[in-house]
């Protein structure tokens, strides 16, 4: 059966860098691209860019360009997403999501999420 | 980007029937599909709508989907509530153009 694995919370200081990895087994790895989607405390969530793991090609969401890292290990079938620069409005908890097969904008299962907590 | 409002929250008896409106401010509802998240507490979302209208497998037929130009708007329709079905729900949509995914702010349901 798909799963998807998430790292452990997180505490960062203003200004560090936190980067969350999404074990992935069930499937062919490199066959599927994967979102990753945050949510911050009380509101809805808000995508911030896709990953194809099979070439590593990413593309990232306009508010996160030049902040937001996005890899993947395939020797582990691992994904992980940097995020640069934090500040109090980086509190959230961050999600991957497998995006559906040959659709951008359909999902089909997602990790168990990452609370990242961003705090002096 | 477009905005994708909702109401903050809805409520309804069992049995009782609750729809939920997402209404997109710019570019018609028909130009992308819309899909439907539920989400529990301390729990990721999950699809019970997706591409206006379609099921998941294991979503109940209680769920369904909807969108009306004339409004702009898409709804989602739940029909003989139960108390589990309290949860925030969060319509969805896409920028093709711009490669992004648009959410609403999610409406909460209460059955009471």
């Amino acid at each position: 059966q798909v799963q998807l694995v998430q790292s452990g919370a997180e505490v960062q200081k203003p200004g560090a860098s936190v980067k969350i990895s999404c074990k992935a087994s069930g499937y062919t790895f490199t066959n599927f691209y994967m979102h990753w989607v945050r949510q911050a405390p009380g509101q809805g969530p808000e995508w911030m860019g896709i990953i194809n793991p099979h070439d590593e090609r990413a593309t990232s969401a306009q508010q996160f360009q030049g902040r937001l890292t996005l890899t993947r290990d395939t020797s582990t079938s691992t994904l992980y997403m940097e995020l640069s620069s934090l500040t109090s409005e980086d509190t959230a908890v961050y999600y991957c999501a497998r995006s559906v097969s040959g659709s951008f904008y359909l999902s089909d299962f997602w990790g168990q999420g990452t609370l990242v907590a961003v705090s002096s | 980007n477009f905005l994708l409002t909702q109401p903050h929250s809805v409520s309804g008896s069992p049995g009782k029937t609750v729809s939920i409106s997402c209404t997109r401010n710019s570019g018609s509802i028909a130009s992308t599909y819309v899909q439907w998240y539920q989400q529990r507490p301390a729990s990721a979302p999950t699809t019970v709508i997706y591409e206006d209208t379609q099921r998941p497998s294991g979503v109940p037929d209680r769920f369904s989907g909807s969108i009306d130009t004339s409004s702009n708007s898409a709804s989602l329709t739940i029909s003989g509530l139960k108390t589990e079905d309290e949860a925030t729900y969060y319509c969805h949509s896409y920028d093709s153009a711009n490669l992004n995914w648009v959410f609403g702010g999610g409406t909460r349901l209460t059955v009471l």
